[in-house]
């Protein structure tokens, strides 16, 4: 079965960077595009960023635009997120997903940023 | 664009309830409509994808439409269940790969 599963999450002070990882299983990663969504304190979900199968295209939702870099490296089925320059806003539970047009979608179990002084 | 959805529903167990999801600009029937139901403290889950299909293991008890006409999204779930109480989002994207996501619902079974 599908197994997603993210590491890197911390506290980090404002202004400074964190990568994620997200380790995945389970399917043939080197053909799926990946998502990351983050989802803060008592808020709902949001988009982040999207990363073509072979890296070719990627998407960012516009407040991480500039800061935000995804990438991924097939061989290790393993698929990153490069945060810099990070604000408080950005504070969240961080989501590496599998998210499908016309499948079912595979979530990991996340990992807990926090942007804090 | 956008998907609108209610804050919250409620029903008591056995009822109908129905979480709307509507799209701002673009149609509905473009792209596929997924949704998905969050308990506390734990990843989001696909109850609908495609717009009406259910993924193995989800129960018959919830179904999946759109509506052109009034250019949204339907989840509906029948036969409530205390276990249903969660958080519900709708989701879909845009011909620029643009993935977005509906401010979420809250189901109460009272």
């Amino acid at each position: 079965q599908v197994q997603l599963v993210e590491s890197g999450g911390g506290v980090v002070q404002p202004g400074k960077s964190l990568r994620l990882s997200c380790v995945a299983s389970g399917f043939s990663f080197w053909d799926s595009a990946m998502h990351w969504v983050r989802q803060a304190p008592g808020r709902g979900l949001e988009w982040v960023a999207v990363l073509a199968y072979d890296g070719s295209d990627k998407q960012y939702v516009d407040s991480v635009k500039g800061r935000f870099t995804v990438s991924r490296d097939n061989s290790k089925n393993t698929v990153y997120l490069e945060m810099k320059n990070l604000r408080a806003d950005d504070t969240a539970v961080y989501y590496c997903a599998k998210l499908q047009a016309a499948g079912v979608s595979s979530w990991g179990q996340g990992t807990q940023v926090t942007v804090s002084s | 664009f956008s998907l609108t959805q209610p804050h919250s529903v409620s029903g008591s167990p056995g009822t109908t309830v129905t979480i709307s999801c509507t799209r701002s600009s673009g149609s509905i029937a473009n792209n596929f409509v997924q949704w998905y139901q969050q308990r506390p403290g734990s990843a989001p889950v696909t109850v609908i994808y495609r717009d009406d299909r259910r993924p193995s293991g989800v129960p018959v008890r919830f179904s999946g439409s759109i509506d052109r006409s009034s250019n949204s999204a339907s989840l509906t779930i029948s036969g409530l269940q205390t276990e249903d109480e969660a958080d519900y989002y709708c989701q879909s994207y845009d011909g620029s790969n643009h993935w977005v996501f509906g401010g979420g619902t809250r189901l109460t079974v009272l």
